[in-house]
């Protein structure tokens, strides 16, 4: 079955630094993949989305990869701020029916003034 | 951007009773939500597709007469627990995907969530 991993430790980080997460899959060759920001208590709000014939997109301070080849996506939050501060998940597009998504553990990410 | 609200935000019931909880695609038609369960620090867990005129389709091991799903119009989607447990107790959060069929690669947007706790 397939797999989504993100690392569960917190990630701290100065302000104004680069936060860079990972996200591996296995199994599964998605179409595209998604990232959203959670922050506690909350749903998640839609971020980026890059697709498998897409090796990099861009949002403002955000920047997504996306290696089919090594199963892997790197999101990076450039010049973090602590209003960056959340937990990040990545998901994944299902084959089963359309709009369905897997979602990876998240990680989280604290920015320190 | 698009909004989708879940109502109530947290709900508080006795062991055997039912909750329903609502979620509304507000600015927009949704013929697809989808209804999400998340414990504490971990992942959201789908547990079923609700579909505007048919019948809702649960994943592997969740209890579809528990967990009654209703898609009563494009834009609203509920969500009963019956005979609700303690161990029923989690947040609740809905979410509708834009766009049209196929594979493709529409973002998904999320209700606020409602907390459920079963006493």
């Amino acid at each position: 079955s397939q797999k989504i991993e993100q690392n569960s430790e917190a990630l701290n980080i100065q302000e104004g630094k680069t936060a860079t997460l990972t996200c591996n899959y296995t199994n599964y060759s998605p179409a595209y993949l998604q990232w959203y920001r959670q922050d506690p208590g909350r749903g998640p709000v839609f971020l980026l989305l890059i697709r498998e014939n897409e090796k990099e997109k861009r949002k403002e301070r955000l920047k997504v990869t996306f290696d089919t080849t090594l199963k892997q996506s790197l999101f990076h939050i450039t010049a973090s701020q602590p209003a960056d501060s959340a937990t990040y998940l990545c998901a994944l597009d299902s084959t089963d029916s359309w709009g369905k998504l897997q979602f990876g553990a998240g990680t989280q990410v604290v920015v320190t003034p | 951007g698009a909004v989708v609200s879940q109502h109530p935000s947290w709900v508080i019931c006795k062991s055997g009773t039912s909750v329903k909880i609502e979620c509304r695609s507000l600015d927009f038609q949704a013929t697809t939500m989808f209804w999400y369960r998340q414990f504490p620090k971990q992942s959201l867990m789908l547990m079923a597709t609700s579909n505007e005129g048919s019948k809702a389709t649960y994943e592997q091991g969740v209890e579809k007469d528990k967990f009654l799903i209703n898609h009563a119009s494009l834009t609203l989607s509920t969500l009963t627990v019956t005979s609700a447990h303690p161990e029923d107790s989690s947040f609740y959060i809905c979410s509708a995907p834009r766009g049209g069929g196929g594979r493709s690669s529409y973002e998904q947007y999320f209700g606020p969530g409602t907390r459920l706790t079963v006493t």
